[in-house]
């Protein structure tokens, strides 16, 4: 059974660069969420796809984006790359079950370094 | 706002004994959900427990269990039998009922763990 998937392991961007983040969920599983986690901080929410529509977002600006595939894989994009993002970020995959209860599981995540 | 603190940044504790890591947390909401994840030096975020706020009866996860004190809004996670895989960051979550996956974490707890 595949877990959370996320593809680069790791990325180093200059300033103003925009980034690409992949990830693909667990199966079974048709909702993906992003966090972002600082260095020794809890991880914070930034946004919530579901059929291929945001469903939720978190206090990220709109340099922060996203897309949902028909095969529930998830695209996060940055644009405009800032010091600030240098960060990890995690991808977690629910299923959606018509509650806000559903557990997330979440991907080894990708290290975004900005110079 | 909705908050979840962990007030211990760091806990150590010897093999085989037992630990208890402290959580609060500030809702108004009468429908969350709450969670303790592990994330290990290899940075992917594992669930260890999950605790509906409707239940009484605390949740039990083979060495893990917690101590759900509602009215104080406490969710502390107790280790038995501590191993050295335990050595991790914990995070204490809430989910609250109202939103759409919003997953709302703490700063997080190292715990060490002495052979």
């Amino acid at each position: 059974d595949a877990g959370v998937t996320q593809s680069p392991t790791h990325l180093i961007k200059t300033r103003g660069q925009q980034v690409t983040l992949r990830c693909s969920p667990k199966s079974g599983h048709d909702t993906v969420s992003w966090y972002q986690q600082a260095l020794g901080q809890g991880p914070q929410f930034i946004f919530q796809y579901y059929e291929e529509e945001e469903r939720q977002r978190g206090n990220f600006p709109d340099r922060f984006s996203g897309h949902q595939f028909p095969n529930y894989s998830s695209e996060l994009n940055v644009n405009a790359l800032l010091l600030g993002d240098s960060a990890l970020y995690l991808c977690a995959s629910s299923l959606f079950s018509g509650r806000a209860a559903d557990t997330q599981y979440f991907g080894p995540g990708t290290r975004l370094t900005v110079l | 706002a909705q908050t979840v603190t962990q007030s211990q940044p760091e806990m150590s504790v010897q093999e085989a004994e037992t630990v208890t890591l402290s959580c609060t947390y500030d809702t108004s909401e009468s429908d969350y959900y709450l969670f303790w994840y592990k994330q290990p030096p290899s940075r992917q975020m594992i669930l260890v427990i999950r605790q509906e706020a409707y239940k009484q009866q605390n949740a039990t996860e083979n060495r893990f269990s917690v101590n759900f004190q509602k009215a104080a809004k406490s969710f502390s996670l107790k280790i038995s039998d501590s191993q050295l895989g335990d050595a991790a960051m914990y995070f204490c979550a809430c989910l609250y009922g109202g939103s759409q996956g919003n997953l709302i974490f703490g700063k997080g707890t190292k715990l060490s763990v002495k052979p």
